[in-house]
């Protein structure tokens, strides 16, 4: 299957860390990304770890990979009010072309 | 680099007409998709192009069609429109169909009255 899950609404406060989670059902995803959208715009590219890694680090933002549990999660530290956006989870499958299978999304709120 | 580019930004169309959307992807990506997002189906994939050929579709009826230009833009086309085709059209392009990171432009927005 190509479901892919993400709880809806995170709340966090300002210089706290965020945890977004997401979980997926195809076990062969070869690439899984975060995207962030804020109001009225596209996707923007955050981050993205290739399935053979536990854990990718890009400045603020920590992923985590765990494959046995087909989970991952972005971790965003210091979150800081620009951070609030919808953040999507995507993987893409091998075989399956340049299509993503995007997350529901995860609005986050940063308050002061 | 300039990145993805989508024009026009926002459409209002009645139900029946027709609307083409444009899409021009990054220098040198070869690879462009499209995506639907509205607020109650989400992000779904609709088709990709690749030199000029479609090589992948969503599950959407055969009034959402596509093309590709040799200089690799793309036009997305949608007849006969309905409502619920009110939406969020975004585009993403990629260098090749093996590199799978894909940049999205900033989005159509579609208003069908």
């Amino acid at each position: 299957g190509e479901d892919v899950e993400q709880s809806l609404f995170l709340s966090v406060r300002e210089g706290d860390s965020s945890v977004i989670n997401c979980t997926y059902t195809d076990s062969s995803s070869t690439y899984l990304y975060w995207y962030k959208q804020e109001p009225g715009a596209g996707l923007q590219l955050l981050t993205y770890i290739f399935s053979n890694m536990d854990m990718k680090q890009d400045q603020r933002l920590t992923v985590l990979l765990n494959k046995k549990d087909k989970h991952l999660s972005l971790r965003i530290a210091d979150t800081q009010t620009g951070d609030s956006a919808i953040y999507f989870c995507a993987e893409w499958l091998a075989g399956t072309a340049s299509k993503l299978t995007f997350g529901t999304g995860t609005r986050l709120q940063v308050t002061l | 680099k300039a990145g993805v580019t989508q024009t026009p930004r926002y459409l209002i169309k009645t139900r029946g007409q027709q609307v083409t959307l444009s899409c021009s992807p990054i220098s040198g990506h070869r690879s462009v998709s499209w995506y639907q997002q509205t607020p109650g189906q989400g992000l779904q994939f609709l088709f990709e192009y690749f030199s000029e050929t479609q090589r992948n579709k969503g599950n959407f009826p055969g009034r959402f069609s596509g093309r590709q230009f040799s200089n690799s833009r793309s036009e997305m086309n949608v007849s006969t429109l309905e409502l619920g085709d009110s939406a969020l059209y975004l585009c993403a392009s990629s260098f090749s169909r093996v590199q799978e990171t894909q940049y999205f432009g900033p989005g159509t927005r579609l208003l069908v009255l």
